[in-house]
């Protein structure tokens, strides 16, 4: 069971926008940045948003995050096929046991 | 370009011990924070160990706390995780990577597989 909760799976049609929600707590979510990371199959994961809302270079502005309270959104608009992916959130906890922690995975389905 | 290449992994036996390597390049290793993540057969991620820029702050997850330690070679470029006391449950694809900003991590590489099995 992870830290942070995730749907286990969402789907969409290609040129659509999805979101995808990590909930979490104070101790984590509500007082540390969150990142975001795209795993394709039979790959290393990869960043795709830091700090909450910032994404590193090359990674292109359909990618999006947000964060309110203790919760946190993933939103990628411009739907393509080659976005099915598992997607995780991340963040520290900064409770008696210190570390990072992810949500269990959201697998995306671009129909 | 930055890379990260892991290795070390293997198959192991229950109560065994095994250490794992990650060579950095393509940046200067000795300003980043690393750490282990991993990812047992179809499941997701999960953390495992973090380590500073000079060493002297480590954490870890309580589910290897005790059996498992981080520790890096400046001068070599490397990151290490020697575990032991190993078991069936941390059986998975070890991934070394270079924390981005905060906690984030921005470069990972490729996984080398543990599996612990009689």
């Amino acid at each position: 069971q992870s830290v942070l909760t995730q749907p286990p799976s969402v789907s969409a049609a290609p040129g659509q926008k999805v979101t995808i929600s990590c909930s979490g707590s104070s101790s984590n979510i509500g007082n540390n940045y969150v990142s975001w990371y795209q795993q394709l199959p039979g790959t290393a994961p990869k960043l795709l948003i830091y700090d909450n809302n910032k994404r590193p270079s090359g990674i292109p502005d359909r990618f999006s995050g947000s964060k309110s309270g203790t919760s946190a959104t993933l939103g990628i608009t411009g739907l393509q096929t080659g976005d099915e992916a598992d997607y995780y959130c991340g963040t520290w906890d900064s409770s008696l046991s210190a570390g990072g922690v992810f949500g269990g995975g959201t697998k995306l389905t671009v129909l | 370009q930055v890379q990260l290449v892991e290795s070390g992994g293997g198959l192991v036996k229950p109560g065994g011990s095994l250490r794992l390597s990650c060579a950095a390049s393509g940046f200067t290793f000795s300003d980043y924070y690393m750490s282990w993540i991993r990812q047992a057969p179809g499941k997701g991620l999960e953390w495992v160990s973090y380590i500073s820029s000079s060493g002297s702050t480590i954490y870890y997850a309580d589910s290897v706390k005790g059996r498992f330690t981080i520790s890096r070679d400046n001068a070599k470029n490397s990151l290490y995780l020697q575990m032991n006391s190993l078991r069936a449950e941390d059986t998975a694809v070890y991934y070394c990577a270079r924390v981005h900003s905060g906690w984030s991590l921005g470069y990972w590489g490729q996984g080398t597989l543990v599996t612990v099995s009689s």
